[in-house]
């Protein structure tokens, strides 16, 4: 069974500028949920998408935002981008809906540099 | 706001040696997972804990879910330097405006 993967791995921004990042879940999996995750901060939450519903929400700015296709697949949009955007963006996927009452899998993250 | 603090920070121990990370939440988590994460590679799912008073084994890892659902630890016996990497727990709070939140993190190195 093929893992996580996240797309594309490494990516580098200039201030103001908009990205988005892509993550395909395990197949069967309908779960997708993204974090931030910076030395100074640690792992942080962004939000969970279920059946292509936002289920939950971290405490991000409005510049952070996402989606959830029909096949599972998740991207993340982040407008206008800072400096202290500047981090790995992982996304995990797991069987169910219900943050931390299933499994989760994780994907290799992309590294994002805003310069 | 809610958060989950993890101690010690860093630990250095000798292969061979014992290992325990600390994980403490400011309110009631519904339940808790460990995760670890090797240097450069992204987290992997160790183990979930439920109920108060858990306690799960799996080899030389022992985990266990304090009474009040406010703390956890897990506990490495006989250190291999396999088990180089960060111990994140993770747990729902069941308030506030953080939902899902990860601890700080141990970060465990093993000298040979």
């Amino acid at each position: 069974k093929a893992g996580v993967t996240q797309t594309p791995r490494y990516l580098i921004k200039t201030r103001g500028q908009q990205v988005t990042l892509s993550c395909s879940p395990i197949s069967g999996h309908r779960s997708v949920s993204w974090y931030q995750q910076t030395p100074g901060q640690g792992l942080q939450f962004l939000f969970e998408y279920f059946s292509e519903t936002q289920r939950n929400k971290g405490n991000f700015p409005g510049r952070f935002s996402g989606r959830q296709f029909s096949n599972s697949r998740s991207e993340m949009n982040v407008s206008t981008l800072e400096l202290g955007d500047s981090a790995l963006y992982l996304c995990a996927s797991s069987w169910g809906a219900g943050f931390l009452s299933y499994e989760q899998y994780f994907g290799p993250g992309t590294r994002l540099t805003v310069t | 706001g809610q958060q989950v603090m993890q101690i010690p920070q860093y630990q250095h121990v000798q292969e061979g040696e014992d290992f325990t990370t600390y994980c403490n939440s400011s309110t009631t988590l519904s339940n808790i997972q460990w995760y670890k994460q090797r240097p450069g590679g992204h987290p992997v799912f160790l183990i979930q804990l439920v109920k108060s008073g858990e306690v799960k084994k799996q080899k030389r890892l022992t985990f266990q879910f304090g009474e009040a659902k406010k703390n956890s630890s897990l506990h490495i016996t006989a250190t291999q330097t396999t088990d180089v990497g960060t111990y994140f727990c993770a747990g729902p709070i069941t308030s506030g405006t953080y939902k899902y939140i990860f601890g700080t993190g141990t970060r465990l190195k093993v000298l040979a």
